[in-house]
């Protein structure tokens, strides 16, 4: 089975800085991939970044990047130069081998940006 | 941009009742899921669908859960006779086009509130 630990449940970061949401894991799976998703206050789920378990790159897209440490089973995502708009839930979530198997949730990290 | 939907957005029910949540998945998908979040609480998994039958179901779905797509477009959840504690938002998700890009992430339609009286 599969595990993802949150231990952040609230986060205050001042706007413009950056800011990492810490992510564990846990799988005897050799494959699997680690994915990140925020929840406005609206609920949508939006898809942000993904990292395979055999990708030597850790994944950034834009503003968004995924800090990979393999060997300490650990996936947080580092938000940089962050906005008003960031505010949110974070859920680190992963699966076995790549996608389309289901996703397992972490609690999530509530990020509160302040002006 | 391709996107799930969802609908209704917010459905209200008796205890008891039936209830149909639909959902319309990214077109040129082929794997469907249904997952549930209780209020303030993480994302839990129900169903996972593919080549219309069901790949993987959790414990949370038991007999008074079903899944149906009933044409080319739509995928819905059932719940037969609805308790207290089926009150949650409901999301669909859809992934797997077929051609592999390396992941197959899953895309979330905006959830259905689900508040059973």
């Amino acid at each position: 089975a599969q595990k993802i630990t949150q231990t952040q449940p609230g986060m205050f970061v001042q706007e413009k800085e950056a800011v990492t949401l810490d992510c564990t894991y846990d799988t005897s799976d050799q494959s699997y991939g680690l994915f990140w998703y925020k929840q406005p206050s609206s609920g949508e789920m939006i898809f942000l970044i993904y990292q395979g378990s055999y990708d030597e790159q850790n994944a950034t897209e834009g503003r968004y990047s995924l800090n990979f440490q393999k060997a300490r089973k650990s996936a947080n995502l580092v938000i940089s130069a962050s906005q008003l708009g960031d505010s949110a839930m974070y859920f680190c979530a992963m699966t076995p081998n790549f996608g389309n198997e289901k996703l397992t949730f972490g609690t999530g990290t509530r990020l509160t940006i302040i002006p | 941009e391709p996107e799930v939907t969802q609908t209704p957005s917010h459905q209200v029910t008796q205890m008891g009742q039936e209830v149909i949540l639909r959902c319309v998945p990214i077109s040129n998908h082929l794997y469907f899921y249904w997952y549930r979040q209780i209020l303030g609480q993480k994302v839990e998994f129900l169903v996972s669908f593919y080549n219309n039958e069901i790949s993987e179901k959790s414990e949370i779905f038991d007999d008074q859960f079903s899944v149906e797509r009933p044409d080319g477009s739509n995928f819905t959840l059932k719940i037969r006779s609805t308790k207290l504690e089926d009150s949650a938002m409901y999301f669909c998700a859809s992934s797997g086009s077929g051609v592999w890009s390396g992941t197959d992430t899953q895309y979330f339609g905006p959830g259905t509130r689900l508040t059973v009286l």
